[in-house]
């Protein structure tokens, strides 16, 4: 099955720099790459996804890269503010289970960033 | 729209009770998903279904069986509780017709096993 590993596992950051958190996957398969950022007691949130037929994807100051080829994808937020302090997460999305059609999305174990004004 | 609404959002069990964790989505989804967050593990699938009538393991399914009760409801049911499956629960669902559908959350379930 797919397995994902996530680096770093905290990042800190001062007001105003950039952040990059990077992700590696093992299934070639995979074909739908999704970041969620979750809040101390919230549910987790899409902010950003990318899939495999593209190899970036902006959103304003949020950005993600994606190679195929060495199997890895990485989160970038330029000019980072407080309120992007979060625990965010990366995930695969890989076929799973005995369903012809089941797939699920296999996440990292999260990168806690701390932006300090 | 509610989206995913489980409940209950807070219990606490002792060991050897049982539970059933219930999940409701009003998106039309096809497949949803029972994830356990604990600290530094991130987001573990625990069962899935990919639609109606379906249910598969996930990645620690031990300890945990499911119900698909219908095309909105899915539930996880612990039997006999143990304190290793103190933790919090997402129940989640995505539209399933294609791989690369948004995954949307529920606000999660803290589960304490004493």
């Amino acid at each position: 099955g797919e397995n994902v590993e996530q680096h770093p596992s905290t990042l800190s950051v001062q007001e105003g720099d950039s952040a990059v958190i990077k992700c590696t996957y093992s299934d070639s398969a995979s074909n739908y790459f999704p970041w969620y950022k979750q809040e101390l007691g919230k549910r987790p949130q899409l902010i950003i996804d990318i899939r495999s037929n593209v190899g970036e994807k902006k959103d304003q100051r949020i950005a993600v890269t994606l190679n195929k080829t060495a199997k890895h994808f990485s989160l970038h937020i330029t000019e980072t503010q407080p309120e992007d302090s979060a625990v965010y997460f990366c995930a695969a999305s890989t076929k799973w289970g005995i369903v012809e059609a089941g797939t699920a999305l296999i996440f990292g174990k999260g990168t806690t960033l701390s932006v300090s004004s | 729209n509610a989206g995913v609404t489980q409940t209950p959002k807070f219990q606490v069990l002792k060991t050897g009770q049982s539970m059933t964790l219930q999940c409701a989505q009003d998106m039309n989804h096809n497949s949803m998903y029972w994830y356990r967050q604990d600290p530094g593990m991130g987001l573990r699938l625990i069962y899935y279904s990919a639609s109606e009538g379906t249910t598969d393991k996930g990645e620690v399914p031990n300890g945990y069986n499911v119900s698909r009760l219908n095309k909105r409801e899915f539930s996880l049911r612990l039997e006999s509780a143990a304190p290793s499956q103190t933790s919090v629960y997402f129940c989640a669902s995505r539209s399933g017709l294609r791989n690369t559908g948004e995954l949307f959350f529920g606000e999660g379930s803290r589960l304490t096993v004493l």
